[in-house]
């Protein structure tokens, strides 16, 4: 049974460019939870996907858009990247909001 | 507004015991979880509370207090794989059960 898979699983850009990570979640989930993680931090909640809806965003700016296509996976874009987008990108499946469980996640690095 | 409180770093030795304390406030309460993530790594589940007790899994036990908004994580018999941080996450109401993090605990095992 696999569990969640991100990708890739390193990434450099550079300021202003833009980057889609990606999350296929684990069987039998059906919600996708992003979150960013900086650098000895807590996970900070970016936004939720279920039934292909954005359904709950924290505090992160539009650059931050997200899509989840019918067989649950999901991407994240950043637009505009900047310094601070630099970070570990977790992304974390669920049957509905029960049940997370996290991939090992993308670390990018913003030049 | 919601915040949640862990020291952020503790050292013990091995074979011995530690309790991580969190402190939290939150907009409504629907469980407290407790990750254990290495660095790099993906965060792993180790318990989950939503009454008032304690929680023993092996080596490790959770305790909470909702009239306190207080929980810890105890570990024992402390090994040196332990080494890692442990994340304090608490599970809201409404808003689709989005999972809010602490900052984490570093905690070092030596020998």
């Amino acid at each position: 049974d696999a569990g969640v898979t991100q990708s890739p699983t390193h990434l450099i850009k550079t300021r202003g460019q833009q980057v889609t990570l990606r999350c296929s979640p684990k069987s039998g989930h059906d919600t996708v939870s992003w979150y960013q993680q900086a650098l000895g931090q807590g996970p900070q909640f970016i936004f939720q996907y279920y039934e292909e809806e954005e359904r709950q965003r924290g505090n992160f700016p539009d650059r931050f858009s997200g899509h989840q296509f019918p067989n649950y996976s999901s991407e994240l874009n950043v637009n505009a990247l900047l310094l601070g987008d630099s970070a570990l990108y977790l992304c974390a499946s669920s049957v509905d909001s029960y049940g997370y469980t996290f991939g090992s996640g993308t670390r990018l690095t913003v030049v | 507004g919601q915040n949640i409180d862990q020291p952020t770093e503790m050292t013990a030795t091995e074979g011995a015991i530690v309790q991580i304390n969190c402190t939290y406030q939150t907009s409504g309460f629907n469980g407290l979880f407790w990750y254990q993530q290495h660095a790099g790594e993906a965060p792993t589940f180790l318990s989950y509370n939503v009454l008032d007790g304690l929680e023993e899994k092996g080596r490790f036990s959770s305790f909470l207090s909702r009239s306190k908004g207080y929980s810890y994580l105890l570990l024992k018999e402390l090994q040196m794989k332990d080494s890692a941080s442990y994340l304090c996450a608490v599970r809201g109401i409404g808003g689709y059960n989005k999972l809010i993090f602490g900052a984490g605990t570093r905690l070092a095992v030596h020998p």
